[in-house]
């Protein structure tokens, strides 16, 4: 079945540091989606991408649909204390409708 | 986008219990979803609410376990039934209106089971 594979698991950076963090499909997507989840909320939608190639920039973050469609990057620049959380990558499933998978997560957290 | 509230925000219930889950939004929306998030992982597609029709649920679960309803196109709620520790998670109702449009959630439910 699909898969979404996030890296890395978790990190700790340093405030100010840039952060990176990438999601692998094993099947072509046409649509990366990436959301954050501070905890005890639901995910909250930061970046959408359609099309491969794609580069788009929400503030500080950005996040490239990959060439080959079978990756998406996220990028995090200057990292504050408030970017903790957790960071989920998504794509459509291949059953072509609405719906959606998600990645394993990337658990970020900044030391001040 | 629409504005998602789900009831309760959490729970501790007793195991052999049941506990329905509403989800409410502020404007008609064309797609509803569950889904679940067991501690510290990621989330997972429970079932599509239909509305007016019986959901369409997703490979390991099973109506019996989740009954679904969807009356209308802004509410929809979410039953765990007969409840066992393994279905403490956090339950998640999202929607969406048009395909390929990104996914919006609720703050979720956090059920734990004792």
């Amino acid at each position: 079945g699909q898969q979404l594979n996030q890296s890395p698991q978790s990190m700790f950076i340093q405030e100010g540091e840039d952060v990176s963090m990438n999601c692998t499909s094993s099947s072509i997507f046409n649509t990366w989606l990436w959301y954050k989840q501070d905890p005890g909320e639901g995910p909250v939608l930061l970046i959408a991408l359609y099309k491969a190639g794609e580069l788009t920039s929400n503030g500080r973050l950005t996040a490239q649909f990959g060439i080959t469609r079978k990756d998406s990057f996220l990028n995090i620049s200057a990292s504050i204390p408030s970017d903790v959380g957790i960071y989920f990558c998504a794509g459509p499933t291949t059953s072509g409708t609405y719906k959606y998978i998600f990645g394993t997560g990337t658990r970020l957290k900044v030391l001040a | 986008s629409a504005v998602i509230s789900q009831k309760p925000s959490r729970d501790i219930c007793q195991r052999g219990t049941s506990l329905t889950i509403q989800c409410q939004v502020d404007s008609q929306v064309t797609m509803m979803f569950w889904y679940r998030q067991q501690p510290g992982q990621s989330l997972t597609l429970i079932a599509t609410a239909n509305q007016g029709s019986e959901a369409t649920y997703e490979s390991g679960f099973v109506i019996d376990k989740f009954p679904i309803s969807r009356p209308n196109l802004t509410f929809s709620t979410l039953t765990v039934s007969n409840m066992s520790p393994e279905d403490s998670s956090i339950y998640l109702c999202s929607v969406t209106d048009t395909y390929n449009s990104p996914l919006h959630f609720g703050n979720g439910t956090r059920l734990t089971v004792t």
